[in-house]
C-alpha cells in the first residue's frame, strides 16, 4: 500500500515553461487536495477535489490548473511558471471532507 | 473558513509534557479539529483529531472546551524526536466544500 505518491521529487523551471506535478493515490480516497508551502510557511490550499469529475478552487489557485478524471490521480498544471511559484507542492487525499488526509512527500519545484 | 491561531514557536526539555493550543473562533458547528506533525523535508503527518471534550490515542491528546473556540493538543512526555512543526487544521463539514485552512504552524523544539 503506497498511499499518496508524488512525481517529480525535484525540478527546476525556467520562467514561462509549463509543467505537471503528478499525484496518485490507492486508497479509494473520494477527497483529494494540492497545497503549496513556502518557505517557513503554513501550506496554502490550491484545489482540491470531492470525487472524479469535480474541482474547485482553494486559497491560491491562480497559475495553475488540475483535473480529476479518475478516482486515484489528482495532476497539477503549470501553464507558465514564474518565480512566484517556487515552492514545495503536496498532494494530499482523505476518505471524506473531515476524515485525516494522507499526504504525500513533496515535489520541491524551483523556477529561474 | 475558519482562520486558526497558533504560538509561532515552543521550546521543551526532553520528558516534560507540552501542550499547544490553537485558537479557531469561527469553527462551524460541523467542523472538526485535526492536529498534524511536519518534520523537515516531508509531508504532515496525521497526529489526532476531535469534535469535543477530550480525545487520546497512543501518541497525543487532544482537550476541546465546550464552546470549541479553542484546542490544546498535549504530547506527553516529549523527546529529541517530537522537535518538528505543529499544525492545527480546522476542517468544514459542509459536504462540498471540502476546505481545509492551516494556519502558519508550531515549531516545537525539544532539549536534551
Amino acid at each position: 500500500n503506497a498511499g499518496v505518491t508524488q512525481t517529480p521529487k525535484f525540478r527546476i523551471l525556467k520562467i514561462g515553461q509549463s509543467m505537471t506535478l503528478q499525484c496518485t493515490q490507492d486508497m479509494n480516497h473520494n477527497y483529494m487536495y494540492w497545497y503549496r508551502q513556502d518557505p517557513g510557511m503554513g501550506l496554502k490550499l490550491i484545489y482540491y477535489s470531492v470525487g472524479a469529475g469535480i474541482t474547485d478552487k482553494g486559497e491560491v489557485p491562480n497559475g495553475y490548473n488540475v483535473s480529476r478524471s479518475t478516482t486515484e490521480d489528482f495532476p497539477l498544471r503549470l501553464e507558465l511558471a514564474a518565480p512566484s511559484q517556487t515552492s514545495v507542492y503536496f498532494c494530499a487525499s482523505s476518505y471524506a471532507v473531515n476524515q485525516p488526509q494522507h499526504f504525500g512527500d513533496g515535489t520541491r519545484l524551483s523556477i529561474l | 473558513l475558519a482562520k486558526t491561531t497558533q504560538p509561532i514557536s515552543m521550546d521543551s526539555y526532553e520528558g516534560q509534557e507540552v501542550n499547544i493550543t490553537c485558537s479557531h473562533n469561527n469553527i462551524a458547528t460541523n467542523d472538526y479539529i485535526t492536529w498534524y506533525q511536519q518534520f523537515p523535508s516531508q509531508g504532515p503527518r496525521f497526529i489526532i483529531q476531535g469534535y469535543k471534550t477530550k480525545v487520546t490515542n497512543e501518541v497525543a491528546s487532544l482537550f476541546i472546551p465546550a464552546d470549541r473556540k479553542s484546542s490544546t493538543l498535549s504530547l506527553p512526555r516529549v523527546s529529541l524526536s517530537d522537535t518538528a512543526v505543529y499544525y492545527c487544521l480546522v476542517g468544514t463539514g459542509n459536504t462540498n466544500a471540502g476546505k481545509s485552512t492551516f494556519g502558519d504552524g508550531t515549531t516545537l523544539t525539544v532539549k536534551p
